[in-house]
């Protein structure tokens, strides 16, 4: 089976750096997901990890640690438009590309 | 460019009432297409998975059952709805061995 753990809930100011924390324990690896979800809308890709190390996309960045079942999303300059959902997700299925959610990290970026 | 489309966007039912949600995708061929749920302030519940027209995996044991009638057309059913049926249904879908799902615009449904 597969339990993944993040924050409920973080709040951050405008134009400051935030870090979302995710460990997970799981049956299987095939990589782990972070999407991005604004209220009632669909969750949005941000970033794939499938080894060790931080893979920087922008103002997004994502690191993932396997030994250790631990991966952060880090936002950077943050801005309003940032505040939303963020859902870690561990890929367990190599043939059919199965994931398996957390409950989401919501991010309130405040003035 | 693909397109993922799902209808409708918001359901209000009645319990004991029958469900049909729909989700085509367009512009990809031999797509893997997931159906998800999503509770208030919670993750995705992955529902069931198809790789191929008439292949259906369930994850959970429930109240809904799907169907893939056609290659890029995918629905979810229920004969009578639960109260807990309520909830973000999300259909996705991915190309076979790729990571990236890209997830269509939800149905918000609301079990009354």
């Amino acid at each position: 089976g597969q339990n993944i753990d993040q924050p409920t809930e973080m709040t951050a100011t405008e134009g400051a750096i935030v870090q979302i924390n995710c460990t997970y324990q799981t049956s299987g690896f095939n990589g782990l997901f972070w999407y991005q979800q604004h209220a009632g809308e669909a969750p949005t890709f941000l970033s794939y990890n499938v080894l060790d190390g931080l893979e920087e996309k922008g103002r997004f960045s994502s690191f993932l640690s396997r030994s250790k079942g631990y991966s952060y999303l880090l936002l950077k300059e943050l801005q309003m438009k940032d505040s939303a959902s963020y859902l870690c997700a561990v890929r367990d299925g190599a043939n059919a590309g199965k994931s398996t959610f957390g409950d989401g990290t919501t991010l309130t970026v405040k003035p | 460019s693909q397109t993922i489309h799902q209808w409708p966007a918001t359901l209000v039912q009645p319990v004991g009432s029958p469900l049909s949600l729909e989700c085509t995708v367009e512009g990809t061929s031999n797509p893997n297409l997931y159906w998800y749920r999503q509770a208030a302030g919670r993750g995705l519940q992955l529902l069931f998975y198809s790789v191929g027209i008439g292949q259906i995996s369930s994850e959970v044991p429930q109240n809904l059952s799907a169907s893939r009638p056609q290659d890029r057309q995918f629905i979810l059913s229920s004969k009578k709805l639960l109260l807990s049926d309520s909830g973000f249904y999300l259909c996705a879908w991915a190309v076979p061995s790729s990571y990236e799902q890209y997830f269509g615009p939800g149905t918000r449904l609301t079990v009354t």
